[in-house]
């Protein structure tokens, strides 16, 4: 299994620009779960599907943010104009119900200057 | 919402010591309880959970105790190595295979 992937590993973009991140989850998990990891912030999760249904999305900082599941493999993160307090690492992760552990993938650096 | 807070944010032990961080939850519905290990530059990755109907758990060097009473639940390594050293994450959630709160992680540095 190549685990939860994520596209790009690192972006750099500047102040309004629009920025997508990619995420392919394990094959067979119905879960996924969007994820941001500052120093200020810690690990907070955005928005998580259930079978590419949006459940939560409780923690999208705004509406610059928007996240999609158009199909069971596949999941992106958008960011409409980005901002340089955008920079962070994104992470992706899945699982699958009645297995509790949740796969994160490598993640997606941003910098946005 | 749930709201975890974990303790210490820095722990420095000699390796063979042991380490222990603690962590609080305030929802009384949670009832599964992981714990992430972050080393730099990687992914978190599970090390060891538990749920609400067991006191503790442990694998190898490393275990876990719930108290839900108090509701708190702390990490425990024996024999510490080199390896040990990186960021530890405490969750809680309600629903099991769903929605994770994170603490704020503790920055554990094993020295040799």
């Amino acid at each position: 299994d190549a685990g939860v992937i994520q596209s790009p590993r690192h972006e750099v973009t500047e102040m309004g620009q629009e920025v997508t991140l990619r995420c392919k989850p394990i094959s067979g998990h119905d879960y996924l779960f969007w994820y941001r990891q500052t120093m200020m912030r810690g690990l907070e999760l955005l928005i998580y599907f259930n079978n590419n249904v949006p459940i939560d999305d409780s923690g999208m900082p705004e509406d610059r943010f928007s996240a999609k599941m158009p199909n069971a493999s596949f999941s992106t993160l958008k960011i409409q104009p980005s901002e340089p307090r955008d920079s962070a690492v994104y992470f992706c992760a899945s699982s699958r119900t009645e297995k509790y552990e949740q796969y994160f993938g490598p993640g997606t650096r941003l910098t946005v200057t | 919402g749930e709201n975890v807070e974990q303790h210490p944010s820095t722990l420095s032990v000699q390796e063979g010591d042991s380490a222990v961080i603690k962590c609080t939850y305030s929802d009384s519905a949670s009832n599964y309880f992981p714990w992430y290990k972050q080393e730099l530059g990687k992914r978190p990755q599970l090390i060891i959970d538990i749920r609400s109907n067991v006191g503790e758990k442990k694998d190898q060097r490393i275990a876990v105790t719930l108290n839900k009473t108090a509701k708190h639940f702390s990490l425990h390594i024996t024999e510490t190595q080199p390896e040990d050293s990186a960021v530890y994450f405490c969750a809680a959630s309600t629903d099991s295979w769903g929605k994770l709160q994170f603490g704020a992680g503790t920055q554990v540095v094993v020295t040799p």
